[in-house]
């Protein structure tokens, strides 16, 4: 069936090294894809979105890269902080609102 | 006013009890949803309110029942729950449904744990 996951459900890096965090989609039809973090006891949070027609989009610290050829998503996160601590989803948007979740990876930062 | 607000934050009831989860935003968003979370899962969408009227609803048990009383305030009614339902209830809203935008904006939800 179709999905959105994650390669990895955990990743922990050093305070101050560059993070990766990975997203797989099935969907080949999915024409625009979120990245979301959430804190322990919060809702998620917006931190960068792309559409099919790019192929990278940066926002402050963070990078997203889309690669349509291989259906596969990506978040950059430069110098990691504590504060980066969370789960993060990527989100495949279906159409009529409708957001389907990839299983969520976790990201530890080490100080 | 960029927030999504739900109430309560927390909430523990009994399988006969009927109990309503409150969502409220004043950004003008004309799109509403309901999803629910288990702990260390994605949020799985419920139910999709676009102007005021339901639009999708994901197969989701009578017991849970969503209300759109006006364009700000979404409700999740309550009744005759089962202990699976524990989980985490996330109320989002978006400019409309199909203008999804900078994705949805989240509430922080409501933790419910049924009895």
């Amino acid at each position: 069936g179709e999905s959105v996951g994650l390669h990895l459900p955990t990743l922990s890096v050093q305070e101050g090294d560059n993070s990766i965090i990975n997203c797989a989609y099935s969907n080949s039809a999915s024409d625009y894809f979120i990245w979301y973090k959430q804190e322990s006891g919060k809702g998620p949070q917006f931190i960068i979105d792309i559409r099919s027609n790019m192929d990278k989009r940066q926002g402050q610290r963070v990078t997203v890269l889309l690669n349509k050829t291989v259906k596969h998503l990506s978040l950059q996160i430069a110098a990691t902080q504590p504060g980066d601590s969370a789960v993060y989803f990527c989100a495949e948007n279906r159409g009529r609102g409708k957001l389907i979740f990839g299983q969520g990876t976790e990201l530890s930062v080490k100080p | 006013d960029t927030e999504v607000t739900q109430t309560p934050k927390h909430l523990v009831m009994g399988m006969t009890n009927k109990k309503s989860l409150k969502c409220e935003q004043h950004m003008g968003h004309r799109a509403m949803y309901w999803y629910k979370q288990k702990a260390k899962k994605p949020p799985e969408l419920m139910f999709v309110y676009s102007y005021e009227k339901l639009s999708i609803n994901e197969s989701v048990p009578s017991r849970f029942s969503p209300e759109c009383p006006n364009s700000s305030l979404l409700n999740l009614h309550l009744h005759a729950l089962q202990p699976e339902d524990s989980a985490l209830y996330l109320c989002a809203s978006s400019l409309s449904q199909g203008n999804t935008n900078y994705g949805y904006t989240f509430g922080s939800g409501t933790r419910l744990t049924v009895v």
